[in-house]
């Protein structure tokens, strides 16, 4: 069956730093992948889409890797803030017509003063 | 412009219940989709609706169901509550159904089975 893996563990980090989130998935071959922030008590807000033809895609101080390969995303974060504390969800979208998102648990990310 | 919205925003219920769910898509879109997510775990996919049609379920009992109404706003509705209901469901909604359409997600509703 389909697995999305995302580290269980919180990510500590001081301000300053970059932050990198790892997605593996398994038993799957995704066209797309899309990165999520999601706040306590809140929804998730969309954050980047990469396509399987693409390696990297940036935005701002975001920037995301997919290597289908090893069947893994990257998730970086570069000159961190304690304003993006949150947790990190991705979601590979599977091909079968309605390209539904499948999401992992997602990983918190800490980002210390 | 306005979000998703939905609700209520927090639902008590107890065992054997049923509940509806509301949801209000972002002007102009036209698909919304339905997910549930339990405490330390991602959104899991119950549905999604376009243009008043299903067009993807999740792996949820037929207990969930849910429909799309002619102004695109949508209602989730379980029937015979089970403990293991007790989730936030989130509501999203998008532009079109399917591709890589970003989901914009609501801040869902909390329900809590007694």
């Amino acid at each position: 069956s389909q697995k999305i893996e995302q580290n269980s563990e919180a990510l500590n980090i001081q301000e300053g730093k970059t932050a990198t989130l790892t997605c593996n998935y398994t038993n799957y071959s995704p066209a797309y992948l899309q990165w999520y922030r999601q706040d306590p008590g809140r929804g998730p807000v969309f954050l980047l889409l990469i396509r399987e033809n693409e390696k990297e895609k940036r935005k701002e101080r975001l920037k995301v890797t997919f290597d289908t390969t090893l069947k893994q995303s990257l998730f970086h974060i570069t000159a961190s803030q304690p304003a993006d504390s949150a947790t990190y969800l991705c979601a590979p979208l599977s091909s079968g017509g309605s390209y539904i998102p499948t999401f992992g648990r997602g990983t918190s990310l800490i980002v210390h003063p | 412009d306005a979000g998703v919205t939905q609700s209520p925003t927090h639902l008590i219920k107890t065992r054997g219940q049923h509940v509806t769910l509301r949801c209000s898509p972002i002007s102009g879109h036209k698909s919304v989709s339905w997910y549930q997510q339990v405490l330390g775990q991602g959104p899991q996919f119950i549905f999604q609706y376009y243009e008043k049609e299903e067009r993807g379920r999740g792996n949820f009992p037929d207990r969930f169901s849910a429909r799309q109404f002619p102004n695109y706003s949508s209602e989730l509705n379980v029937n015979a509550l089970l403990l293991g209901d007790s989730a936030l469901y989130l509501c999203a909604s998008s532009l079109q159904s399917g591709h890589n359409q970003p989901q914009h997600f609501g801040d869902g509703t909390r329900l809590s089975i007694l």
